[in-house]
């Protein structure tokens, strides 16, 4: 059974920097690029970008090329997304999704930044 | 970037009933289109993908159709369960965008 477990939710202080992370299972965590998607309070959904964890190649949106930078552990089948330089803008849920369409999700992760 | 226009934004309809979402994109995305549910607190789930084609486990009272720039998913016979938020996003031109949803309630 394909899962991504995220981990838990984080406060971040204004300024400061967030790593979350993604542990898949389940499947050859290689095989497929892993996404990030952003999720505001009440509002839909943005993709900020994905990794191919066999390479480690990146894109991003061009909205998140300063605000997250992905990476991924072949050794522990993790992706992680870290968000730099906190801001209210951030608070949001953010998601991994395997693959394009996303067929697997993680059970997102709240991020709240607040002083 | 591709806009993707979802319509209508909520949508209010019985049990037993036939819905219909639409999404218009931008431009042409040659049918790189998927469907989404996302239920109060919990992830999206993936419903259709290439436009039309039918996810693992999903219902067949769900179904895709479209091509070019206008798509439409339909829901028949509409279930309690249906209750929830519907996405529409492309995967044709990075970056992948979303349409901005459609909350689906019972009357």
């Amino acid at each position: 059974e394909v899962q991504l477990q995220q981990s838990g939710p984080e406060v971040g202080r204004p300024g400061s920097s967030v790593k979350i992370s993604c542990k898949a299972s389940g499947y050859t965590f290689t095989d497929y690029v892993m996404n990030w998607v952003k999720q505001s309070p009440g509002q839909g959904l943005e993709w900020i970008g994905w990794i191919d964890p066999e390479y480690g190649s990146t894109d991003y949106a061009e909205k998140f090329k300063k605000k997250a930078t992905l990476t991924a552990d072949t050794s522990s089948n993790t992706a992680y997304i870290q968000l730099s330089s906190l801001t209210s803008e951030d608070t949001a849920t953010y998601f991994c999704a395997r693959g394009a369409p996303f067929d697997y999700w993680g059970q997102g992760v709240m991020v709240t930044v607040s002083s | 970037d591709i806009q993707m226009t979802q319509s209508p934004a909520s949508l209010s309809a019985s049990l037993g009933e036939t819905v219909t979402i639409e999404c218009r994109a931008s431009e042409d995305i040659y049918s790189n289109l998927a469907w989404y549910q996302q239920k109060p607190g919990n992830s999206p789930q993936l419903l259709i993908y290439d436009a039309n084609s039918l996810a693992d486990g999903v219902p067949s009272r769900f179904s895709g159709s479209g091509s070019g720039t206008q798509y439409s998913l339909k829901i028949n016979s509409l279930q309690s369960e249906d209750v929830a938020s519907y996405f529409c996003q492309q995967y044709n031109n990075y970056p992948w965008t979303f349409g901005g949803g459609t909350k689906l309630e019972l009357k």
